[in-house]
Order: structure tokens, then sequence, then C-alpha cells
């Protein structure tokens, strides 16, 4: 499903570098969230968004800073890369209801 | 805070035979339950909800439950073949004041053995 997109879907980078993860959706969702998915934890929530210009904290904020100045995208960046944040990201947005519609994942590197 | 309990975290059945996983969720103002399965390398995709005010739900071979008096919810497959082989993950939703909640389970690895 082409609604939603990620890029790049594979980055990897050095500690201390800025990164910058896109996501890009096409149904105009009002809702969309950042997850990072490491073995052991599961989906776990780094920020979320509830509307244009408005975004929140998840679970695992620290080191991440997102911004949402259009309905359809929502950026994460990573400030300063550590090897702690090599993970694979999914990005979602919620659908019709409560359900949430996942991107096809940027896994990152940094080395 | 509140969490998503999901066990087990791996799972082994022969082809033919009954799946099922458990979760416990935290959060009584929850009211939306869903389940998503993952493939290797792939993104999690919904394959089954249920929502509060409904017990059970099927679709073919994959069945949802839900008990919200003692906070827990199961997936059931039955007739488990092969391609069933996968990561799924439980997750308990909801609005509470105003504020939208999504809580993922640490997920149940199954592997269904031909």
């Amino acid at each position: 499903d082409a609604g939603i997109t990620q890029s790049p879907r594979y980055k990897i980078t050095e500690t201390g570098r800025q990164v910058t993860l896109m996501c890009h959706q096409t149904w105009s969702h009002s809702y969309m969230f950042w997850y990072r998915q490491d073995l052991g934890h599961g989906l776990r929530l780094i920020y979320y968004s509830a509307a244009a210009d408005i975004t929140d904290k998840g679970e695992v904020p620290d080191g991440y800073v997102v911004s949402r100045s259009k309905t359809e995208n929502f950026p994460l960046t990573l400030e300063s890369a550590t090897r702690s944040q090599t993970s694979v990201y999914f990005c979602a947005s919620r659908r019709q209801g409560l359900e949430q519609f996942f991107g096809p994942g940027t896994r990152l590197t940094v080395l | 805070g509140e969490n998503v309990e999901q066990h087990p975290s791996t799972l082994s059945v022969q082809e033919g035979d009954s799946a099922v996983i458990k979760c416990t969720y935290s959060d009584s103002a929850s009211n939306y339950f869903p389940w998503y399965k993952q493939e290797l390398g792939k993104r999690p995709q919904l394959i089954i909800d249920i929502r509060s005010n409904v017990g059970e739900k099927k679709d073919q071979r994959i069945a949802v439950t839900l008990n919200k008096t003692a906070k827990h919810f199961s997936l059931h497959i039955t007739e488990t073949q092969p391609e069933d082989s996968a990561v799924y993950f439980c997750a308990a939703g909801g609005v509470t004041s105003g504020t939208y909640k999504y809580i993922f389970g640490t997920g149940t690895r199954l592997k269904v053995l031909a």
C-alpha cells in the first residue's frame, strides 16, 4: 500500500551525526506516529502527532526531535546519533476508527 | 504506567494444530484491541481487531476473544499453516480525556513446523 512511505529505507551513519528520517502519507490522516523496534522490546513509541503543529512525546523520546508543519509529513531527527539508536524505525498513521497503518520501515545503523 | 503483557514470547506448533497467544492490559479505558502480524523484514500488518462491546470476532482461521472484566484478550489461529509463521503483536488502544493511547505487547514469534 503506497499510502504511507518512508525514506531512506536503509541508512548507515556515524555517532554524533545528525540524521533525519522521512515519513509521508497521502491519506490526510490527522494522527501520525514514530516507533522504534528492537529485539526483545517490540514496538516502542517515540513521538506522535495529533495534527499539524501538534506533537507529543511517547515512551522513548530522548535523543529525538520531530516536527509536523504539514499534515502529510512527519520527519524524525536524531540530533546526535548514538549506537543505542541503531534500530528499525516505523512510521504509522491512524486510519479509520482507532487502527494504525504502518510504513515499510527504515533500518538505521549507527557505527 | 499502562502496559500490555503478551505471552508466550515464542510458540512452536505442528502444521494443522491450533495456536493461542494471550495479552493482558492494564488501562481500563482501553476499548480497541488489534492484532498485527509481522513477517521477517516487513511492516506490521493488521490481521484482526475487536472492540470492547464485542466478546469474540472470527475471520476464517483466526479469531480474537476479549474478557474485559479480566482485562485480557487472545488470538486463536486454527489449522495452522507454514505461512502463519511470523511475529504477532497485540495492542490496546483508546481515547482517555481526549488523549489517544495505543500500547503494544512485546510480540510472539510463532513457528509452524511442517
